[in-house]
């Protein structure tokens, strides 16, 4: 069955960097995009971005250019988001989904505190 | 960016209750294509989100028959015909046409 995992939970600190992985399974992993979205504390979904799994070219939403980095390890099905210079605000629980978004990851929670 | 505005942010109802959500975008979401990709998810509490409707009114296969999905250009409506104790949480909808692509805030369900 087609499944998402992601990494775990993550505690950083204001000015680190972190990287969150997301592994697919049960489906041709380069056959599909890989969109990422952002759910601060008690809020809302936010789109992110995507990248296209077959050619490895990123797009970002506005909000989301220059700390956010979308990456692949494709040989291993493995979408990563990247985010430098952490701050505050990025605290958050982090989804990738597949494109479509039929199918979600359970989420990375990521703790921003000095 | 595409403004999706849902209402009502939140409904409480009985179980057996029939549940009306209403997703409005600030332009028209029908593609080039000829493909309206409006879509609805729901997001259990503590959970990731799940997927419901896609492009209006498609459901998936795992979806029960009590969900249906409506509408056009800037206007849609997710239904269920009797609310379950399952269907509790917050639903979303989301448009899929123009990038970025675009989240409303949401509809939390409760049982009354």
């Amino acid at each position: 069955q087609i499944q998402l995992v992601q990494s775990g939970p993550e505690l950083k600190k204001p000015g680190e960097s972190v990287k969150i992985s997301c592994k697919a399974s049960g489906y041709t992993f380069t056959n599909y995009g890989m969109y990422w979205v952002k759910q601060a504390p008690g809020q809302g979904l936010q789109y992110m971005g995507w990248i296209n799994t077959e050619t490895g070219k990123p797009t970002y939403a506005d909000d989301f250019k220059g700390r956010f980095v979308f990456f692949l390890e494709t040989s291993a099905s493995t979408a990563y988001l990247q985010i430098n210079n952490l701050k505050n605000e990025d605290m958050a629980t982090y989804f990738c989904a597949r494109g479509g978004a039929a199918w979600w990851g359970q989420g990375t929670l990521v703790t921003v505190s000095s | 960016d595409v403004v999706m505005t849902q209402t009502p942010v939140s409904l409480s109802l009985a179980i057996g209750q029939p549940a009306s959500i209403s997703c409005k975008s600030s332009q028209s979401l029908l593609g080039t294509s000829g493909k309206t990709f409006l879509n609805w998810i729901l997001q259990r509490p503590g959970q990731s989100p799940k997927r419901l409707i896609y492009q209006v009114s498609k459901l998936y296969s795992e979806v029960p028959d009590r969900f249906s999905g409506s509408g056009s250009e800037t206007e849609f409506t997710l239904k269920i015909s009797r609310v379950e104790a399952e269907d509790l949480g917050v639903y979303y909808c989301w448009q899929g046409t123009h990038f970025p692509y675009t989240f409303g805030a949401g509809t939390k369900l409760e049982l009354k």
